[in-house]
């Protein structure tokens, strides 16, 4: 079984500031691990995803995560903050097969301060 | 491509009225996924579904809760009768066996009255 802890459900930062949204999972087996953003009256979009290979891994809009097996962890990043990137933030894990769905967190809603 | 397609957008109904949401996957994705959202429980997975085949409903809440799959091109998620507590955003989300990241579509916003 799978399970993801999002810590934050509000972080604030101002524009240009360092975004860092915290995601830690609990998995049963080898996992594989997605950042979704959802703008308001939207769906999910999907940002990055972790299957297997190189650790640190680049999304769109410039945002980055990095799996860290020993922590169990797979938080999100950007260098600086765009009033743009103000959104709700998911963290998702799956097993590592092609056909389990995905198990998300909470979310965090993300806002920046001009 | 058009993306996953959920309709209606917005459903207002009434206390014991039956309620059809619909999606149409991305051609190609042969697994389907049909998740709730509220600010009380997140993003819930109610069913999915894989080649059209029920997998797991163990999260559809109710006996009032019915989803089907009829072919690869549509899903209608069910609820009859709706109770208020089922307002919510309804999401479809669809991904080709084996690729690992869902495209969801833009969802339903149910209102019961």
């Amino acid at each position: 079984a799978q399970s993801v802890t999002q810590l934050g459900s509000h972080v604030s930062v101002s524009e240009g500031a360092l975004v860092l949204l915290r995601c830690n999972y609990s998995s049963s087996v080898p996992p594989y691990l997605f950042w979704y953003v959802q703008y308001p009256n939207q769906g999910l979009q999907l940002l990055l995803k972790y299957t297997t290979g190189a650790t640190l891994v680049k999304g769109i809009n410039g945002f980055e995560a990095e799996f860290k097996k020993s922590e169990t962890s797979f938080h999100l990043t950007k260098p600086s903050a765009h009033m743009s990137d103000a959104a709700e933030y998911f963290c998702a894990v799956s097993g590592n097969s092609g056909n389990t769905p995905l198990v998300f967190g909470k979310g965090t809603r993300l806002s920046v301060i001009a | 491509d058009a993306g996953v397609i959920q309709s209606p957008r917005h459903e207002v109904t009434e206390m014991g009225q039956e309620v059809t949401l619909r999606c149409k996957p991305i051609s190609g994705h042969n697994s389907l996924f049909w998740y709730r959202q509220t600010m009380m429980r997140g993003l819930e997975l109610l069913i999915y579904f894989n080649n059209n085949v029920p997998i797991d409903d163990s999260g559809m809440p109710e006996d009032r809760f019915s989803a089907k799959m009829p072919n690869a091109s549509f899903s209608t998620l069910k609820i009859q009768p709706s109770e208020p507590r089922d307002s919510a955003v309804y999401f479809c989300a669809t991904r080709r066996m084996g690729i690992y990241g869902y495209t969801f579509g833009s969802g339903t916003r149910l209102t019961v009255v």
